[in-house]
């Protein structure tokens, strides 16, 4: 299994930035995926999720309304669209997928993310 | 949302010495409960899962136990591998909000 991500770097407060994460190794159409960020010095935070067929999504409510989550199941990517960036978004992301688990209404289920991307740095500030 | 209260935010510990962090959650969440290992520059490590299960590949120091909504994290025999920052995480409903982190330092 792996993740692999791309995107990132030095964006501007108010500006807009990209994060990619393509898998391997395993069925990816069969499980949901989120991202996950760490601020320096700061603890984890979950940033967001979108269900295995990418008709359901979910955010965190720091980031709902200016990230969007979505997934392209033939080239096995996920991704972040980051708009209206703040200097307080600035963290490292990972794109991780959780070992098991389901989304439905209003919520997912899930049982802990056993596979992780090496994280991207995005820092937003001018 | 469910709120994880982690404590203690860090402790200091030997080699050797039997360590436990406990997670709270603000409300009932099955066994939906995860911890990590996470160590500077690089990406967090899956310990534990469903509470109890010990995910492939990690030591069998390492367990979890739960009861109610309290959840509990041993590390028994601390080894010099495993001094690190460990975080749990609630995968019951979203958002799947983790614990506040745990710095385990060297004594």
């Amino acid at each position: 299994v792996q993740l692999l991500q791309s995107g990132g770097g030095l964006v501007q407060p108010g500006g807009s930035l990209r994060l990619f994460c393509a898998a391997s190794g395993f069925t990816f159409n069969s499980y949901s995926m989120s991202w996950v960020r760490q601020a320096a010095g700061k603890g984890l935070e979950w940033v967001s999720i979108i269900s295995d067929d990418g008709t359901a999504t979910y955010y965190a409510d720091s980031v709902m309304g200016r990230f969007t989550i979505s997934r392209d199941n033939s080239k096995k990517t996920v991704s972040l669209q980051m708009n209206s960036l703040r200097v307080e978004d600035t963290a490292i992301y990972y794109c991780a997928s959780p070992r098991g688990g389901y989304c439905s209404g209003s919520s997912c289920h899930g049982q802990g993310f056993n596979s992780w991307g090496q994280g991207t740095l995005v820092t937003v500030s001018s | 949302d469910i709120h994880m209260t982690q404590s203690p935010s860090s402790l200091s510990a030997s080699a050797g010495d039997r360590v436990i962090i406990t997670c709270r959650a603000s409300q009932s969440m099955s066994n939906y409960l995860s911890w990590y290992q996470h160590k500077p520059g690089t990406a967090p490590k899956l310990l534990i899962y469903a509470a109890s299960s010990l995910e492939s590949g990690v030591p069998s120091r390492f367990s979890g136990s739960a009861s109610g909504t309290e959840f509990t994290l041993t590390i028994d025999s601390l080894q010099p591998v495993d001094f690190a920052t460990y975080y749990c995480q609630q995968t019951y409903s979203t958002p799947w909000t983790f614990g506040q982190g745990t710095k385990v330092e060297v004594k």
